[in-house]
Parts: structure tokens; C-alpha cells; sequence
């Protein structure tokens, strides 16, 4: 069983569309995060949300909004996307805000 | 504010000799450091982790790290690299306090030649 997935695995979109990525984890943990890779591989943490409570709002651009229905899941929609929103975007969750990540395998969004 | 520098983007290493990836950190207060692998086209791996305690860890498959306090350092090490050890590998730092942010540096390449 997958601890920490993500869907879809691959995005390819137009400019200006709105699209959202979902990300579920089984490991019945509290906190979640979302982390923007961008083509260097560097790893830039976006949101985080601690018992569905977001706890870490890094600055993004509004158009990224994240969702949480409950612990196990936290969403990350994307209004108007642009060409720089390309990247792979990652899922982690944590048992709490200091223990180690386990990452999903990454959604790459492709904007053209 | 909190930094994590990853100071060398690519590390070559023959296989069968040791390895080190070398993590320095600003932080006010005692850090959480971690250390994680990335694998082409997957997400990361957790390594090991610095919480309190002994200054030398253990993680997954044979890396070990060493807390330095005086020096701001969490260099990874192993003592006999193998090839399948060649991955990005990502040190991270969060403070005590209640900011909650973890902060990744930019990550080193580490090649094992064979």
C-alpha cells in the first residue's frame, strides 16, 4: 500500500487553465505539507497543515489555494496557471511538526 | 533567520571509498536536522534525523551523520560507498520554536564511479 499518493502523476496543461492536484497519506499522520521542485531540484516548501489547521503559508501566489477535508487529505488547486508554475510538486506528511516527511512520488505539472 | 548550505552540488566518489556530504545550518536555538535521498523521477526518502542525544546517528542503508554544534555542521557519511548510493541527496533543518518551517538546501549530487 502507497503511504503517501498523489494524483495525477502527470499534469500537461494550457496557460490560464485551473487545475488541482490531490494527494492523499495512510499513515494516519498529523501534518501535511505541499513543496514546489523546480527544474534545478530545489525543493521549496509551499504550505503545511497540522490537524487540518494551516499552520505554514509560505509565499506563494493567491492562485494556489490548498485544501484539507480532513487529516488524511490536502489539495492543492491552481487558478490561471502560468508557464513559471511548471515544476514537480510534491506531497509530504509527518506524524507531527517535528518528526521526519514521507514524500508522495510527485505530480509534474506542465504548463504550455 | 534559519539557512541549510549544501555547499558542493556534485560529489564523485570511487565505490568501495568512503563518503561525505557535507551540510552546514543557521539556526537560533538546538535544530531538528534531517537527511533525505531523491532518486531519479521519485519523491524523497527520509534518512536519518538529529533530535537530542548522541551526537553520531544512524540511518537507513549504512549512512550515518554527526551533529557538530560548535561548527553548525550535519555531514552525512558512509564508510564504503556503493553505486547504487549515486542520488540527490537533501539536508533539511526546522527550529524548536514554533515556526513549524522546515527549510531543504539545494541538494548535492552524489556520482559512485564503479
Amino acid at each position: 500500500d502507497t503511504a503517501v499518493s498523489q494524483t495525477p502523476k502527470y499534469l500537461v496543461t494550457q496557460m490560464g487553465n485551473d487545475k488541482s492536484i490531490k494527494c492523499e497519506q495512510n499513515l494516519g499522520h498529523d501534518t501535511m505539507y505541499w513543496y514546489k521542485q523546480d527544474s534545478k531540484k530545489f525543493l521549496k516548501i509551499m504550505f503545511s497543515y497540522n490537524n487540518k489547521e494551516l499552520i505554514i503559508n509560505e509565499t506563494v501566489p493567491n492562485r494556489f489555494s490548498p485544501k484539507s477535508p480532513d487529516k488524511a487529505h490536502l489539495n492543492l488547486h491552481i487558478n490561471s496557471l502560468e508557464l513559471g508554475d511548471s515544476a514537480v510538486y510534491f506531497c509530504a506528511s509527518s506524524q507531527d511538526t517535528a518528526h521526519e516527511q514521507f514524500f508522495g512520488p510527485g505530480t509534474r505539472l506542465t504548463v504550455l | 533567520a534559519q539557512s541549510v548550505a549544501q555547499p558542493e552540488d556534485q560529489v564523485n566518489v570511487a565505490e568501495g571509498n568512503p563518503l561525505t556530504v557535507k551540510c552546514t545550518y543557521s539556526v537560533s536555538g538546538n535544530p531538528y536536522l534531517f537527511w533525505y535521498v531523491q532518486y531519479p523521477n521519485r519523491g524523497l526518502q527520509f534518512l536519518l534525523k538529529y533530535i537530542t542525544g548522541d551526537n553520531l546517528v544512524k540511518g537507513s542503508y549504512g549512512f550515518e551523520a554527526e551533529f557538530n554544534k560548535s561548527q553548525t555542521s550535519f555531514h552525512l557519511k558512509k564508510p564504503s560507498a556503493l553505486v547504487s548510493d549515486s542520488a540527490l541527496y537533501f539536508c533539511a533543518v526546522r527550529d524548536r520554536s514554533g515556526t513549524y518551517k522546515y527549510i531543504f538546501g539545494t541538494g548535492t549530487r552524489l556520482k559512485v564511479l564503479a
